[in-house]
Parts: structure tokens; sequence; C-alpha cells
């Protein structure tokens, strides 16, 4: 099985800040790699796929990058909403699919 | 616009049985794969099974295999998981979720709200 790993576990940031998240995977996933965003109580909402590339009606503020194993998630300026669990997930190698651990940014 | 309704959790004790629903509305069921993923209170999120757009596959975690079943009625918009011999660390949110895009793109891009399930005597 993929393993994610997610760094750091907590991130606290202002608003207005950069946020930089990381996920890595065990071996090699390519560049087929999501990114999602969950706030308390609800379910998760899908921001980015195969890596780059922003799911319908996601803010231009949120960005990814990375391939193989290495993956970035970029908040360029914090906004409140923003403040959540983030979780990566592979879909190169399955099954199963799997999620990284998840990186909480909370407010500073 | 694209809704998924779980019902059918609910409070069983360990060794029992218990099976989820998800109602689909606003798209084209038979056209997409589903899922089901599960988070245990306070965790993150693990995949439990996958069930390709017209039934012919199906795919489960190890933690699962044996003991849960994925099935469909894209007559009825319904997706399934029947779910036997229920363990303790099979508490958790279930939530069905819509594949992406076409056959293999299993990302999740349409969420249910969820439906509590708590294994406990």
């Amino acid at each position: 099985d993929i393993v994610l790993t997610q760094s750091p576990a907590t991130l606290s940031l202002s608003p207005g800040e950069r946020a930089t998240l990381s996920c890595r995977a065990s071996q090699s996933v390519s560049t087929y790699l999501a990114w999602y965003q969950q706030k308390p109580g609800q379910a998760p909402r899908l921001l980015i796929y195969d890596a780059s590339n922003r799911a319908t009606g996601i803010p231009a503020r949120f960005s990814g990058s990375g391939s193989g194993t290495d993956f970035t998630l970029t908040i360029s300026s914090l906004e409140p909403e923003d403040f959540a669990v983030y979780y990566c997930q592979q879909r190169n190698n399955w099954p199963p699919l799997t999620f990284g651990g998840g990186t909480k940014v909370e407010i500073k | 616009q694209v809704q998924l309704v779980e019902s059918g959790g609910g409070v069983v004790q360990p060794g029992g049985s218990l099976r989820l629903s998800c109602a689909a509305s606003g798209f084209s069921l038979s056209s997409y794969g589903m899922h089901w993923v599960r988070q245990a209170p306070g965790k993150g999120l693990e995949w439990v099974a996958y069930i390709r757009y017209d039934g012919g596959n199906k795919d489960y975690a190890d933690s699962v295999k044996g003991r849960f079943t994925i099935s469909r009625d894209n007559s009825k918009n319904t997706l399934y998981l029947e779910m036997n011999s229920l363990r303790a660390e099979d508490t958790a949110v279930y939530y069905c979720a819509k594949a992406a895009g076409a056959a293999g793109n299993n990302y999740f891009d349409y969420w249910g709200q969820g439906t509590l399930v708590t294994v406990s005597s």
C-alpha cells in the first residue's frame, strides 16, 4: 500500500499569511494526487486533483504542485474560511486508495 | 445540483449487521463509479469500498474485506453498503462519495453529509 505522510501536523498562521502544506508518498504516484479540505462537522471538499488542477469553484489562492513522491498545497493568502484540516489522497496504485493523515491549519 | 444523502446509521452491538444507503440525485448515477469512505471520531479519512458504474467491479479495503458488501441499484439511484460482523473499530462516520470522472479517475468530487455508525455493547 502507498503511505502518504503529511507535514506539519498543525500549521499555526494568521489570516493573510501564506500556507505551505506537504504530502510525501512512500513510492511514486506520478501526478495522481488530490487535496481535500475538511471543516468541522462537514464532509471533505475536493480542492486539487492530478497534483495541480483546481476543482470546479475553487479559488485561485489554492494551488498544488509536485510529482513522483513530493507534493505541496499552497494557500497564497489565508482567508478566515481556510482554517480547516487538509488531506492528500493518491489514486495511482490502488486498491487501496489512500489518504494522508491530515494537516490542521489553525489561527495563530 | 448533485446531492448524496446517506441513511441507515445507528448503534449496533459487536458482531451485528447494518445496511447503509446513499440516495443520489442531480446526476446520472449509472455513469459513475461510487465509493464509501469512513472517518473514525477525531481521526482521518479511510477509503472503504468502490463499485464500478455498472456494478461489474468492486474493491474493498483489507480491513473490511469479507465483512462488507458494496452494491448499487441504478434504477433507484441508490448506493448501498451491507456491513456484517461489525467490530468496535468500525465505529465511524460513513460517507458515500462520487468518483470524479471517467473510469479510473478515482478522486471524490461530491460527498454526502455522512451517517454515524457506532458499534458498542
